[in-house]
This record gives structure tokens, C-alpha cells and sequence, in this order.
């Protein structure tokens, strides 16, 4: 079993409809990382948390240490949203490692 | 600008020639990683750096070597690369936070293949 999973693997949704991808873990964190792959692409990084939410623009993300879940949430989602979502953690032995999970593709269809 | 770059970008070789994918970057980050990216395999770290001189292996370490005598530079090195090293890869730096390294910019990407 992965340390990192996620789900769903991929996703089809129509523009304007909320997204909502799951991330959940199995080891002990200091920090869970949300990154963004557009097809073709370079990785860049959306979110770093440790708790709570964290919102940027329609971009909002929430993890539950208690649980070991996080779930990244798209609202009014948009074809230029299309790109594949990565969930990474650090553990705690904090050496600047990541452990991803598998990845969830995201297609918004106008 | 705040950076990773990688060299080449694209690179078709064959089995057993030496080659080398060049990262720099500009942020004067300590810690820096190499990883490969597989279909239905996800990101996989394969050697990491958490300062000069100081690198580790990673996940899949093996056909690959490193070095880091600039704090800015991590070569990746395949001394006699064979086609299972056909991949995307991706460098990365970060620096340490209060609680855990900060997030980590990554390079655009060079894509390698071994025939």
C-alpha cells in the first residue's frame, strides 16, 4: 500500500462545477504539499500546510492531521484548470524528502 | 526571477553513453533533489542534497550518481545509461522552514530517452 494516496485517479467535471480531489497518508507529517502538472509541463508548487485551509484565489485546501487527510477543492472550475494534482508529504524526519502520491487528472470540459 | 533550469531539456542517446543533466539555481537553496517521473509510477526521488558536499540516496539511486560542490549546482550524472532510465526528470530545491523544508521549486523537466 502506498504511503500517499489519492482519489479519484481522474476526474471529468464540466466548467463552473466544484472539484474536490482526496489525499490521505500514512505516516507522520510535518507538512503536506499540493502541486499542479499541466500537460507537457513543469511541476509547480499550490499549497504547503501543516493545518487548517488555505485559499488562494479559487484554490482552497484543507488537511486534518488527526485523520491524515487533506482534500483540495476547485471552485468555478475552468478549462485551463485541466492538469494533473499531486499530493506530497514531508515526513516528519524532516530531511527535505517528499513522498507522492500517485497523481489525479483533472479534465474540465467547457 | 526565482529559478531551477535544467540542461538539456530533451536528450535522445544511446545504451552506455555517458551523459549529464545540469540544475542550477538562483534562490541559494540548501536543499536540493533529483527525481523520475514513470507513467502509473508517480514522482520518485532519486538522490537528494541537503547542502554542499552533502548528498543521499534516494528511492531508486541505482544507474545514477550526483554531485554538489556548488551550492547552487546538482549534475546528475548517468555514467552508462540503459533504456529503464527512458524518463522524465525533474530537479528541485527548497530551504529549511521552522517546521519543515519549505516548498520546493522545481526545474521545467528534461526528457530522456535511451535506446
Amino acid at each position: 500500500k502506498n504511503e500517499v494516496e489519492q482519489s479519484p485517479q481522474n476526474l471529468t467535471a464540466q466548467e463552473g462545477e466544484f472539484i474536490t480531489i482526496n489525499c490521505s497518508y500514512s505516516v507522520g507529517i510535518s507538512a503536506l504539499h499540493w502541486l499542479q502538472q499541466h500537460p507537457g509541463g513543469g511541476i509547480v508548487s499550490l499549497f504547503m500546510l501543516s493545518s487548517g485551509k488555505k485559499k488562494h484565489g479559487r484554490l482552497i485546501a484543507t488537511i486534518n492531521i488527526q485523520e491524515k487527510h487533506s482534500s483540495l477543492h476547485i471552485t468555478a472550475s475552468h478549462p485551463r484548470d485541466s492538469a494533473v494534482y499531486i499530493c506530497a508529504v514531508s515526513p516528519q524526519s524532516n530531511t527535505g524528502k517528499l513522498i507522492f502520491g500517485q497523481g489525479t487528472t483533472l479534465q474540465v470540459k467547457p | 526571477e526565482a529559478q531551477v533550469t535544467q540542461n538539456p531539456r530533451y536528450l535522445i542517446t544511446v545504451t552506455g553513453k555517458k551523459l549529464t543533466v545540469t540544475c542550477s539555481q538562483n534562490m541559494n537553496h540548501e536543499y536540493m533533489s533529483w527525481y523520475r517521473q514513470d507513467p502509473g509510477l508517480g514522482l520518485r526521488q532519486i538522490y537528494y542534497s541537503m547542502n554542499v558536499e552533502v548528498t543521499d540516496k534516494g528511492d531508486v539511486p541505482e544507474g545514477y550518481k550526483v554531485s554538489r560542490k556548488e551550492k547552487r549546482n546538482f549534475p546528475l550524472i548517468l555514467e552508462s545509461p540503459s533504456p529503464n532510465q527512458t524518463s522524465l526528470y525533474f530537479c528541485a530545491s527548497s530551504s529549511p522552514g521552522l517546521l519543515s523544508y519549505n516548498e520546493q521549486f522545481f526545474g521545467p523537466g528534461t526528457r530522456l530517452t535511451v535506446l
